[in-house]
Parts: C-alpha cells; structure tokens; sequence
C-alpha cells in the first residue's frame, strides 16, 4: 500500500497570504496523484488532477506541482473561502490512498 | 448537472447489515466507473470500493473485503454497497464518488451516515 504523508498538519494563516502544503509518497505514484479540498459539512471537490492540472471551474490561484514522490499545492492568495481541510491521493495503485490532510485555518 | 444521491445509511448494531444506495442523474451512469469513499467522524478520507463501468472489475479496501460488496444496476442508474458484519470501525459518513476518464474522483455525492453501535 502507498502511504501519503501530508505536512504540515495545520497551516495558520491569513487572508491574502500564500499556503504551500506538502505530500510526500512512500513510492513513486508517477503524475497519478489528485488534491481535494474539503469543507466543513462539505462533501470533497477535486481541485487538481494528475499532480499539476486544474479541475473544471477551479481558481487559477490553484495550482500543483511535483512527480515521482514529492508534491505541492499552492494557494497563491488565500480567500475566506479557502480556509478547508485539503487531501491528498494517488491512483497508480490499489488501493488507493489519501494523505491524513492538512487543515488550513484563519490565524 | 451532475447529481449523485445516497440513501441507506442508519444506526445499525454490531454484526449486522445495511445496504448503501447511490442514485446517479445528469450524466450517463454507464460510461462511468465509481467508488465508494468513507469518513470517519473527525477523521480524514478512505476508499473502500471501486466498481467498473460494466461491473468486470471490482476492488476493496482490506479493511472491508469479505464483508462488503460493491454492485451497479446501470438501467436504474445506481450503485450499491452491501454492508455484511458491521463494526464499530465501519462508523462513517459514506460517499459515492464518480471517476472521471482521469482516474480521479470529479464528482461526489453529499453523503450518507452509517453508525455502528450497541
């Protein structure tokens, strides 16, 4: 099983600031990982598939990055709208897997 | 608009079962493969099932193989999930998710509760 370690846990920050998360895979998933964002009492929303592409109707303020092993997500400007916990997952292999998540919160 | 809708969930008590039910509209549900993805209270997400458009291909999670079984019924639009043996581990908000041609999951329904509990 591929293990997603997210980092950091939570991210403490303020509207308009950049948030720069992390995901780490215990083995190379290729471009094969995804990031969703979660809000509270929200189903998940795909926000960037195949390590760095926008999904439909997603902000440019999105973006991904990374292959192999390493992988990010930037928020080049936080929103109110933005502060929701983020995962990660991969699709290369069964089963799959997400990352623990790393909430995003107001400071 | 792409809609999908489960029903199902409930309080059911250790060792029984309960069947989960995603009804899909908006799009053509046969051309699609799905997944069911859970969450438990407080915690983050985990895939528990995939099924293919045709039903040829089907995957668990090792957590649930054995005791749950994934299905479709492409006429009536819907997917299901057959929950045998329950546990206190299976609590969870459970999600049906379509994967797109990606490999990813595009669409998500909001979710159906299941508790597990004497």
């Amino acid at each position: 099983e591929i293990v997603l370690t997210q980092s950091p846990a939570t991210l403490s920050l303020s509207p308009g600031e950049r948030a720069t998360l992390s995901c780490r895979a215990s083995q190379s998933v290729s471009s094969y990982l995804a990031w969703y964002q979660q809000r509270p009492g929200q189903a998940p929303r795909l926000l960037i598939y195949d390590a760095s592409n926008r999904a439909t109707g997603i902000p440019a303020r999105f973006s991904g990055s990374g292959s192999g092993t390493d992988f990010t997500l930037t928020i080049s400007s936080l929103e109110p709208e933005d502060f929701a916990i983020y995962y990660c997952q991969q699709h290369i292999n069964w089963p799959l897997t997400f990352g623990g998540g790393t909430k995003v919160e107001i400071k | 608009e792409v809609q999908l809708v489960e029903s199902g969930g409930g309080l059911v008590q250790p060792g029984g079962s309960l069947r989960l039910s995603c009804v899909a509209s908006g799009f053509t549900f046969s051309r699609y493969s799905m997944n069911w993805v859970r969450q438990a209270p407080g915690k983050g997400l985990e895939w528990v099932s995939y099924i293919s458009t045709g039903s040829s291909l089907i995957e668990y999670a090792e957590s649930v193989a054995g005791r749950f079984t994934i299905s479709r019924d492409n006429a009536k639009n819907s997917l299901y999930l057959q929950m045998n043996s329950l546990r206190d581990e299976d609590t969870a908000v459970y999600y049906c998710a379509r994967r797109d041609s990606t490999g990813n999951q595009d669409h998500w329904g909001q979710g159906t509760l299941v508790t597990v509990s004497s």
